[in-house]
């Protein structure tokens, strides 16, 4: 069985500076995939990053990057230069169960 | 190009009744994928389909059921409510079943009374 661990469940950032959301997985499957997503206050769950269990490099998507550590696994959601807009619950998930995380709760203030 | 369709998009029920949810997904996707999204479980895997056939299936009772269609749309049934099945579902699109990438619905919040 997969497991995705959130230990967050909210976090505060200053609008600029960068956050990381943690997310720790487990698995006993070789292939396996992580991804990110971003659901806002009206419900929609918006795809952000993913990382392939054989990628060699960390994903990065824009403002976002993945810091994925194999032997911890671990595969941590970096924000860089926070915005207002990225106020959110951010869900770390894992194929190919489709296990989703409890989800962290970011806001950015001003 | 459109996105994922789920309707409709809030429902009322009573104890007891059934319902059906759909979900078009985005055009040339064969994969869809439903969940149950709770304040106290969070999102739940319910089961995907891909080319009309179910691949994956969560740990729900058999009174979930879901079809998909061969133009990719795709239905979820739920029988004999009750309260607990009060919550979001979403529905998720991908072009093949393990794709990297997977597209949502904006949902269908379900109150069942």
């Amino acid at each position: 069985a997969q497991k995705i661990t959130q230990t967050q469940p909210g976090m505060f950032v200053q609008e600029k500076e960068a956050v990381t959301l943690d997310c720790t997985y487990d698995t006993s499957d070789p292939s396996y995939g992580l991804f990110w997503y971003k659901q806002p206050s009206s419900g929609e769950m918006i795809f952000l990053i993913y990382q392939g269990s054989y990628d060699q490099q960390n994903a990065t998507e824009g403002r976002y990057s993945l810091n994925f550590q194999k032997a911890r696994k671990s595969a941590n959601l970096v924000i860089s230069a926070s915005q207002l807009g990225d106020s959110a619950m951010y869900f770390c998930a894992m194929r190919p169960s489709s296990t989703f995380g409890r989800g962290t709760s970011l806001i950015v203030h001003p | 190009k459109a996105g994922v369709t789920q309707t409709p998009r809030y429902l009322i029920k009573t104890r007891g009744q059934q319902v059906t949810l759909s979900c078009s997904p985005i055009s040339g996707h064969r994969s869809v994928s439903w969940y149950q999204q709770t304040p106290g479980q969070g999102l739940q895997f319910l089961f995907e389909y891909f080319s009309e056939t179910q691949r994956n299936k969560g740990n729900f009772p058999g009174r979930f059921s879901g079809r998909q269609f061969s133009n990719s749309r795709s239905e979820m049934n739920v029988s004999t409510l009750e309260l607990g099945d009060s919550a979001l579902y979403l529905c998720a699109s991908s072009l093949e079943s393990l794709s990297t990438e997977a597209f949502f619905g904006q949902g269908t919040r379900l109150t069942v009374v």
